[in-house]
């Protein structure tokens, strides 16, 4: 993938309600989708992936994400967040044939507000 | 299954130091990634080995980094000398299919 972008660099939203997070991206070939999640003073986590099939993929947590082909997009929603959810969220995409290096967007931090 | 570790933590160093960074995979994996995330920066892929060979380099910053995988297990990153621009938090991921797992990442800060 040439680029990947996270349009919203924080997403404030009161728990219990429900939010998306946004994710693009560039490339000319097919591509496999990655979220990947880190809570404060943790590491990265997989929260979900996109490699084939289906394109709407559950992923830990109550996240799911569609993957969308033609708008090139791949939105990563949950339906009611809580507290705990509090963290910095990256997409990142890997290109087929490539040797799966992961390139990824700038995150967005998800802020709950109670 | 243990997960990826790295190790240490956060280390803080003087500008012209040498610091090493190590990672340890999940049993098995032949694949290991380093990444880096400067501050305010977006992750960026440094370098990739299958088993003790590198395969991918493209993403190393210069020739004051130097990464190893003794024999196909752990890798060390070595940064000498460190300059004030190699500050910020390198992950090491592996993965035996196209799913990569983290470890949590050395926070280095160079002064």
């Amino acid at each position: 993938a040439q680029s990947v972008t996270q349009l919203d660099s924080q997403v404030p939203v009161f728990e219990e309600a429900p939010v998306e997070l946004r994710c693009n991206y560039s490339s000319s070939v097919s591509v496999y989708l990655f979220w990947y999640v880190q809570y404060p003073n943790q590491g990265l986590q997989l929260l979900l992936k996109y490699l084939s099939g289906s394109t709407l993929v559950k992923g830990i947590n109550g996240f799911e994400a569609e993957f969308n082909k033609s708008q090139t997009s791949f939105h990563l929603r949950k339906p009611s967040v809580h507290i705990s959810d509090t963290a910095e969220y990256f997409c990142a995409v890997s290109e087929s044939g490539s040797n799966y290096q992961l390139i990824w967007g700038a995150g967005t931090k998800l802020i709950i507000k109670p | 299954e243990a997960g990826v570790t790295q190790f240490p933590s956060h280390s803080v160093i003087e500008k012209g130091q040498t610091v090493t960074l190590r990672c340890d995979p999940i049993s098995g994996h032949d694949n290991l990634y380093w990444y880096r995330r400067v501050m305010g920066k977006e992750i960026k892929f440094l370098l990739h080995f299958v088993k003790e060979s590198k395969q991918d380099e493209s993403g190393m910053p210069n020739n004051r980094f130097l990464a190893e995988r003794t024999g196909g297990t752990y890798s060390t990153l070595k940064v000498q000398p460190a300059e004030l621009e190699d500050s910020g938090v390198y992950f090491c991921a592996s993965s035996q299919m196209r799913a990569q797992y983290f470890g949590p990442g050395t926070r280095l800060t160079v002064l």
